[in-house]
């Protein structure tokens, strides 16, 4: 699987925009991005994901660049809440892997929101 | 739609004892798949279970085992525990594991395992 690269840490202030960077350089063409959040002691809570359009929905945005080399995950309007370690992993999706599930994941991103 | 159901949500053992966790998947999900996440080394694929069968192993000891019934419902075993099997163990389930695109994949709370 593909491995991804995050900042090991991130603030952002309550309200504003908060933008998320992953590079992951070596995705294949069947590779999903996915994203996801862990607040401490909780299971991994899932966000969004993408195969190369941009995405949208509810929770955040997702920008994924025409190489697909790297991608940017954006909370619109950052609350306290969204404080948590977010994980950018890269997915085999496909009919050939078919019952083939096997995540390999990195350190994540550890965002606090600031007040 | 009930999401992933992991019981028991904590659980404390001594050496040398075995301890057998559960996993219900979401329904009509196939595809359960399990991990540990340490401090130390972060989150690690244990193995997947697809139709009741193993696909996937990660790197650990043989300890280490799981098992998948005709409902989709999951449970991992460790034998002989030792003080490093402290952990967040947590599942994760799909409808295929990946076969079709745009899947989403979902994980539940976990189970704190603490080993005294």
């Amino acid at each position: 699987d593909a491995k991804t690269t995050q900042p090991t840490s991130m603030d952002c202030a309550e309200g504003r925009a908060a933008n998320l960077p992953c590079n992951h350089s070596t995705i294949s063409g069947n590779e999903y991005v996915y994203w996801y959040r862990q607040i401490h002691s909780q299971g991994p809570q899932y966000i969004i994901h993408g195969l190369k359009n941009n995405e949208t929905n509810e929770m955040a945005s997702l920008i994924i660049t025409e190489d697909r080399k790297s991608s940017t995950l954006i909370l619109p309007h950052a609350t306290l809440r969204d404080t948590a370690v977010y994980y950018c992993i890269v997915r085999v999706v496909g009919l050939a892997n078919f019952g083939n599930e096997k995540l390999t994941f990195g350190t994540g991103t550890r965002l606090t929101i600031i007040p | 739609k009930a999401g992933v159901t992991q019981t028991p949500r904590y659980l404390i053992k001594t050496r040398g004892q075995q301890v057998t966790l559960s996993c219900s998947p979401i329904s009509g999900h196939r595809s359960v798949s399990w991990y540990q996440q340490t401090p130390g080394q972060g989150l690690q694929f244990l193995f997947e279970y697809f139709s009741e069968t193993q696909r996937n192993k990660g790197n650990f000891p043989g300890r280490f085992s799981g098992r998948q019934f005709s409902n989709s419902r999951s449970e991992m075993n460790v034998s002989t525990l030792e003080l490093g099997d402290s952990a967040l163990y947590l599942c994760a389930s799909s409808s295929t594991g990946g076969g079709l695109a745009n899947e989403k994949l979902f994980f539940g709370s976990g189970t704190q395992l603490s080993v005294l």
